[in-house]
């Protein structure tokens, strides 16, 4: 069955840096576009990044742009999110998810990794 | 500009059936949506991708309890025979090549 699992989320000081991880199984991940979603405490879900099936197409919110960096690693199965100069208003849950299509819907979700940041 | 509006709270009773709106802005009424369910303290789970017919395909293991209907701009979800479980938020998503996922601002769905 199709698994996602993200890591490394935690506390961080305003202008720090973390760098998160979503370990995919169950399913051929080369084949597939992935995407950051962030949802902060008690509000929404907002889309953070999506990248392409290779990695040659990447998009990001206007909120993280310029200081947010997805990226991929096939071999390994996994989605990362490096994340620098970072805001309290970046403080929420991040979750990995698998899209349908070339940046379209979300069939796919993990549990969520919290990132606080606060001095 | 693509935007999706949904009312903040619902409620029904159990074993009632109730019908949530998610309304796409001008000019969008041609664009399929998905809905998604998240119970308290859990991530969201895919429910179905809903198209402009009404046409939709569900996700893995969800209950003929859950249905999706559209008109014009507006998609609905309708949960039948509502369980406690069904208590949870759910958001609407849609997207555009370049915008990544936009989603609306949820319904809290209170089972009473």
């Amino acid at each position: 069955q199709v698994q996602l699992v993200e890591s490394g989320g935690g506390l961080v000081k305003p202008g720090g840096s973390l760098r998160l991880s979503c370990a995919a199984s169950g399913f051929t991940f080369s084949d597939y576009y992935m995407s950051w979603i962030r949802q902060a405490p008690g509000k929404g879900l907002e889309w953070v990044s999506y990248i392409s099936s290779s990695g040659s197409t990447i998009y990001y919110a206007d909120s993280v742009k310029g200081r947010f960096t997805i990226s991929r690693d096939n071999a390994k199965n996994s989605l990362y999110l490096q994340m620098n100069s970072l805001r309290a208003e970046d403080t929420a849950v991040y979750y990995c998810a698998r899209d349908y299509g070339s940046g379209s819907y979300y069939n796919y979700w993990g549990q969520g990794t919290l990132v606080t940041v606060s001095s | 500009q693509l935007v999706l509006t949904q009312s903040p709270s619902a409620s029904a009773s159990l074993g009632a059936s109730v019908k949530l709106t998610c309304t796409l802005s001008s000019g969008h009424s041609s664009y399929a949506i998905a809905w998604h369910q998240q119970q308290p303290e859990k991530g969201p789970r895919y429910l179905m991708k809903l198209n402009s017919d009404g046409s939709h395909s569900k996700g893995d293991g969800i209950p003929d309890r859950f249905s999706g209907s559209s008109s014009g701009a507006e998609r609905y979800l309708t949960i039948s025979s509502l369980q406690s479980e069904d208590e949870a938020d759910y958001y609407c998503q849609t997207w555009g090549t370049g915008i990544g996922g936009v989603f609306g601002g949820g319904t809290k769905l209170t089972v009473l």
